[in-house]
């Protein structure tokens, strides 16, 4: 079945990186563009930008731009999401998705919960 | 501040039928499909329907979607207590920075 596992839960200090990765299993992960969706403690989805793990090519919500970096190992399957420049707002949960079809997020990661704090 | 507009909350009783509003505009609900996404306590989301109106496999068909314009809603009938859950919207939109939007969430409360 298709299936995305994330990394586990990290703690970081502001002004620091975190880089989470998300390895998918069970269909051909070039073949998928994949999302990477974050949601604040308490708040609804926010969007962060899009890779094809074809090709390497990445999207960015320009809110991220300059922020966030996008990479994909086809060797492992795995899409990585780095976020730099931390700060207390920055915490949250952080979820890849596969575009299915036309934008159509599916199936999710399990989240990585990424704190930020002194 | 969302771009899709929700209700933040709804509420109803076993078996009463529900619907949440999702509203855009013509860069984003007018121009593309829209997709519901149901987040239980604590898990990830889910994908509900995709397509406006279309039910992935799995998917009850107490649940259902509709679009007009640029507006979307989302029905539940036959209310049920697992139904308890965020819902939200979400469309692609074509403006000057292309990307994913969502509404805010929609929680539901069975009553």
């Amino acid at each position: 079945q298709v299936q995305l596992v994330q990394s586990g839960a990290e703690v970081k200090k502001p002004g620091a990186s975190v880089k989470v990765s998300c390895k998918a299993s069970g269909y051909t992960f070039t073949s998928y563009y994949m999302h990477w969706v974050r949601q604040a403690p308490g708040q609804g989805l926010e969007w962060m930008g899009i890779i094809n793990p074809s090709g390497g090519s990445t999207s960015y919500a320009q809110k991220f731009q300059g922020r966030v970096t996008m990479t994909r190992d086809t060797s492992t399957s795995t899409v990585y999401m780095e976020l730099s420049s931390l700060r207390s707002e920055d915490t949250a949960v952080y979820y890849c998705a596969r575009d299915w079809v036309a934008a159509t997020l599916d199936p999710w990661g399990q989240g990585t919960l990424v704190t930020v704090s002194s | 501040q969302s771009v899709l507009t929700q209700p933040p909350s709804a509420s109803g009783t076993p078996g009463q039928r529900v619907t949440i509003s999702c509203s855009g505009s013509s860069s984003n609900i007018g121009s593309n499909t829209v997709n519901w996404y149901q987040q239980l306590p604590g898990t990830a989301p889910k994908l509900l329907i995709y397509s406006n109106n279309q039910r992935p496999s799995g998917v009850p068909d107490r649940f259902s979607g509709s679009k007009s314009g640029t507006s979307a809603s989302l029905a539940i009938s036959g209310l049920q207590s697992e139904d308890e859950a965020d819902y939200y919207c979400a469309a692609w939109d074509d403006s000057l920075n292309a990307q994913e939007v969502f509404g805010g969430g929609t929680k539901l409360t069975v009553l």
